[in-house]
């Protein structure tokens, strides 16, 4: 489907190496959210941008992870050095639908920290 | 404060058997829920969201405001609908909180 595209779709590092992820969603939605989910367990909210700000992200663990929206469309979320607890999928979905709330995934990007 | 609870973890049924699947949220503005389900490795999809009041693959599910519930409800099961599925509150913050799911295996 058209829609959100994530880079890399696979990501396999070892522990305390740096790795970013990139998010190009789509033309015009100026909300973009980065979510993690860890296998077996409902996605979470890792930040949400408004254009270029940064309006939530309380649950972005900040000593190692960071993120940018610059010029508020592409983003990128790093984390720097990462853990083996990282080992996730990170999502960047989009807003479809009826309302704000409601959000289409893609496959997101599969993390592996060994 | 924004909270979904799915009490189980895992649901096993036999075929054609009725499904039940729980969701309990704690929300105190006007809710909008979602149910997504996952498929053995595939991304995650919308199935319901509770405004359309619509019945996807079978699948219903009614908002029930005095209980806080949102269960995900199917008469008859079929094979196919073996995944995880996931009850996801949106509010005001113009974000989803997902419980942690529930992994419906249907036995033949």
């Amino acid at each position: 489907e058209a829609g959100v595209v994530q880079s890399p779709r696979y990501k396999i590092i070892e522990k305390k190496q740096p790795v970013a992820f990139w998010c190009n969603p789509i033309s015009g939605h100026n909300t973009l959210y980065w979510y993690l989910q860890n296998l077996g367990q409902g996605p979470e909210l890792l930040i949400r941008y408004e254009n270029e700000e940064a309006v939530d992200d309380s649950q972005l663990p900040k000593d190692r992870f960071s993120a940018e929206r610059l010029k508020g469309v592409d983003s990128t979320l790093k984390i720097q050095p990462a853990e083996l607890g990282d080992s996730a999928v990170y999502l960047c979905p989009q807003q479809k639908g009826f309302s704000y709330n409601e959000q289409f995934f893609g496959p997101g990007t599969r993390l592996t920290v060994l | 404060a924004q909270r979904v609870t799915q009490p189980e973890k895992l649901l096993s049924v036999f075929k054609g058997a009725p499904v039940e699947l729980k969701c309990n949220y704690s929300y105190s503005g006007s809710p909008e829920l979602f149910w997504y389900v996952q498929y053995s490795r595939q991304r995650l999809q919308l199935l319901l969201r509770h405004i359309s009041r619509e019945s996807i693959k079978g699948f219903t599910a009614d908002l029930n405001k005095g209980e806080t519930s949102f269960h995900l409800k199917k008469p008859f099961a079929q094979e196919e609908d073996s995944a995880m599925y996931y009850c996801a509150l949106g509010g005001g913050a113009q974000k989803l909180v997902f419980g942690q799911g529930t992994r419906l295996t249907i036995n033949p």
